[in-house]
């Protein structure tokens, strides 16, 4: 057990929707990161805060957004989605802004 | 554009051989590397991590070797064990655009046979 936190774990969802994926991070942690992870691929780096504030993007559509609030959990909120946004959501954990990230169990989204 | 490549999908080598899984980067950036290991409906697990600084990293039965003239490391797991069967992945960061990102390879899914 990472002590990183994912709800849902399971998400189906039809074309068109918007849904939102939650994430609490190990207790200390201030960054928190997102990934995402398409079928049989690697894992995509899509944003990064520290402290509530952004501090790094990666290949997230402007679809997605995402905050972190002053409790430091974090949301994902993926909208108008595509069927080819069916992945496996990750969010990670650090203490600080560059050291070993903790992972999470996952949220495996499904949209039909 | 791939800057952290793991070319070999798939590795088999048996109970207590040595399994070595190798990695490149392209971005001489980079100046921070981790493996880590997943098993399937889990999260990826932090194993092991090397600064640019070094060129050999320990702990128990894991080593991660860097060689920054190649672009290469390797992940050597000696003995190799069954429960060590999972998908290996390997990260670079280095500070780009202000920031530092954890760019990951494809993984190397690694069986152990008994």
């Amino acid at each position: 057990d990472s002590g990183v936190t994912q709800t849902p774990k399971h998400l189906i969802t039809a074309t068109g929707q918007r849904v939102t994926l939650r994430c609490s991070p190990r207790s200390g942690d201030l960054s928190v990161y997102w990934y995402q992870q398409s079928l049989d691929q690697g894992l995509q780096f899509l944003i990064q805060y520290y402290n509530g504030e952004e501090r790094a993007k990666g290949n997230i559509l402007e679809r997605f957004s995402a905050q972190q609030f002053p409790d430091l959990h974090s949301e994902l909120n993926l909208s108008s989605l595509e069927l080819g946004d069916s992945a496996l959501y990750f969010c990670a954990s650090s203490p600080h802004l560059r050291d070993e990230q903790y992972f999470g169990p996952g949220t495996r989204l499904t949209v039909t | 554009d791939q800057q952290v490549k793991q070319n070999s999908p798939s590795l088999s080598v048996q109970e207590g051989r040595i399994s070595i899984l190798n990695c490149d980067y392209t971005n001489s950036m980079f100046d921070y590397f981790l493996w880590y290991k997943k098993y399937p409906a889990e999260g990826p697990t932090f194993l092991i991590s090397i600064s640019s600084i070094k060129d050999k990293n320990e702990d128990g039965r894991f080593t991660v070797f860097l060689n920054k003239s190649a672009k290469h490391l390797s992940l050597h797991i000696v003995p190799s064990q069954p429960g060590d069967s999972a998908v290996y992945f390997c990260a670079a960061s280095g500070r780009m655009d202000s920031s530092y990102k954890l760019i990951f390879g494809s993984g190397t899914r690694l069986l152990v046979r008994p």
